[in-house]
C-alpha cells in the first residue's frame, strides 16, 4: 500500500532534549516536505526536499533541521526542543517537483513541556 | 509567495451545492492552484487543481476566471461526510503556501 508513514504519532518531551520524527515514504517520490500545524495558522512548510541531499527552508525554518540521505527517508530534527515547537507535524511527498498533489502523513503530535 | 484568503467558516445542508472561493491576487504566472480537504486528526488529501479556466473530478469543481486572482471549489450535492477543512493552496516551483483554510460544515 502506497503511504507515508510517521513515527512517533504521539511524543511529550522536556525542553532542550534532541528529538527525531522519521518519515518514510515508499512511492519512490523525489519531493518531501515537513509541515506544522497550529490552531488558527492553517499549515505551514518548515523544509522541504527536492531529491537526495537537496533541501530548502520553507516559511518556518527555526529550530528545526532535516537531512535527506535515502529518497525514502525525511527526517525532522529538533537539537533543542522549546515550548513554541508544540505543534501537529505532517509530512508529506509528492511524485515530482512541481507537482502539487501531496500525499501526508497520519501525523505527529509533539508537546514540549 | 502568494497569498490565499478564504472564508473562515461556511455551513451548508446535505444535498445543497457548496461553493468555497480564494482569493490569490499575487499568484505568479507558474503557479498551480490546488485544493485540499483536511479531517480532525489526519493528514490533508489532494481534492483538485487546476492552472485556468474549469476543471472537474469525481469529487469537485474548480473555477478559476481569466485572470487567475482567485477560484472557486464547487462541491455537488454535499452529505455530512464532507464537513472538513478546505485548503487552498497556491505555489511555486517547491515552495507550497497553504491558505487558512474553509471549516465546512454540512447538516441534515
Amino acid at each position: 500500500e502506497a503511504q507515508v508513514t510517521q513515527n512517533p504519532r504521539y511524543l511529550i518531551t522536556v525542553t532542550g532534549k534532541k528529538l527525531t520524527v522519521t518519515c518514510s515514504q515508499n512511492m519512490n517520490h523525489e519531493y518531501m516536505s515537513w509541515y506544522r500545524q497550529d490552531p488558527g495558522l492553517g499549515l505551514r512548510q518548515i523544509y522541504y526536499s527536492m531529491n537526495v541531499e537537496v533541501t530548502d527552508k520553507g516559511d518556518v525554518p527555526e529550530g528545526y533541521k532535516v537531512s535527506r540521505k535515502e529518497k525514502r527517508n525525511f527526517p525532522l530534527i529538533l537539537e533543542s526542543p522549546s515550548p513554541n515547537q508544540t505543534s501537529l507535524y505532517f509530512c508529506a511527498s509528492t511524485g515530482f517537483v512541481g507537482s502539487y498533489e501531496q500525499y501526508f502523513g497520519p501525523g505527529t503530535r509533539l508537546t514540549v513541556t | 509567495l502568494a497569498k490565499t484568503t478564504q472564508p473562515i467558516s461556511m455551513d451548508s445542508y446535505e444535498g445543497q451545492e457548496v461553493n468555497i472561493t480564494c482569493s490569490h491576487n499575487n499568484i505568479a504566472t507558474n503557479d498551480y492552484i490546488t485544493w485540499y480537504q483536511q479531517f480532525p486528526s489526519q493528514g490533508p488529501r489532494f481534492i483538485i487543481q487546476g492552472y485556468k479556466t474549469k476543471v472537474t473530478n469525481e469529487v469537485a469543481s474548480l473555477f478559476i476566471p481569466a485572470d487567475r486572482k482567485s477560484s472557486t471549489l464547487s462541491l455537488p450535492r454535499v452529505s455530512l461526510s464532507d464537513t472538513a477543512v478546505y485548503y487552498c493552496l497556491t505555489g511555486g516551483g517547491n515552495k507550497l503556501t497553504f491558505g487558512t483554510g474553509t471549516q465546512l460544515k454540512v447538516e441534515l
